[in-house]
């Protein structure tokens, strides 16, 4: 169960657009339609974003997309806010043997 | 609204046992899996462990298979994680969540897991 592979860090102006990848196999990743994207900011609760692929939970900004194609999915948050600033982790089912696995995570500054 | 409110965190010495309780209120708690996910100080998530919502199927890390134990009280509306033979790699903050279709959609506040002699 190794870890999704995100890039450690991203960062965008305000207003400005950035898209975080996060890759891993055809066993999770590629194999299915269940990846989510986690908000969290400092010392807070993760808050999802993102859950199959690219569904947004009701009051989400419409500013949050997903998306996939083959093994790697992607975030992006268009029109970057400062509140937007946080660390982002994608998760994706595994199936039965190997049932869920988190991304590393990407550190959001908006400059 | 829906609340989870986990306790049973510490600090324990390596080798020994804790149990970690999640306790639920502002949904039908039989009908949803649940999961505890941990992180590490400075850390990113892991996921650790799902039951599903009956109790009967349950999933395990392979960090933490054969050491962990997931169960659930659906009379209680309560989730336990019973770990034992703890590794200094094991210090964490662990956090329940109601999972939904495999997403986490609310968390708990999370406990404070030490694992140090």
């Amino acid at each position: 169960q190794s870890a999704l592979t995100q890039p450690p860090s991203a960062s965008g102006s305000p207003g400005q657009s950035v898209t975080i990848s996060c890759t891993g196999t055809s066993s999770d990743v590629g194999g299915y339609d269940y990846v989510s994207w986690y908000q969290q900011h400092p010392g807070k609760v993760p808050k999802v974003m993102i859950y199959e692929v690219n569904r947004r939970p009701s009051g989400v900004p419409d500013r949050f997309s997903g998306s996939k194609s083959g093994n790697t999915a992607s975030l992006t948050v268009s029109g970057l806010q400062a509140e937007d600033e946080a660390d982002y982790y994608c998760y994706s089912y595994g199936g039965s043997n190997n049932f869920g696995v988190f991304g590393t995570g990407t550190k959001v500054t908006v400059l | 609204d829906v609340q989870l409110l986990e306790s049973g965190g510490g600090l324990v010495q390596p080798g020994g046992s804790l149990r970690l309780s999640c306790a639920a209120s502002g949904f039908t708690f039989r009908d949803y899996g649940m999961t505890w996910v941990r992180q590490a100080p400075g850390k990113g998530l892991e996921w650790v462990s799902t039951v599903s919502g009956h109790g009967s199927t349950t999933h395990y890390a392979d960090s933490v298979k054969g050491r962990f134990t997931i169960s659930r009280d659906n009379s209680l509306d309560t989730m336990s994680l019973q770990m034992n033979s703890l590794r200094p790699e094991d210090t964490a903050v662990y956090f329940c969540a109601k999972t939904s279709y495999f997403r986490y959609d609310y968390w708990g506040q999370g406990t404070l897991v030490t694992v140090s002699s």
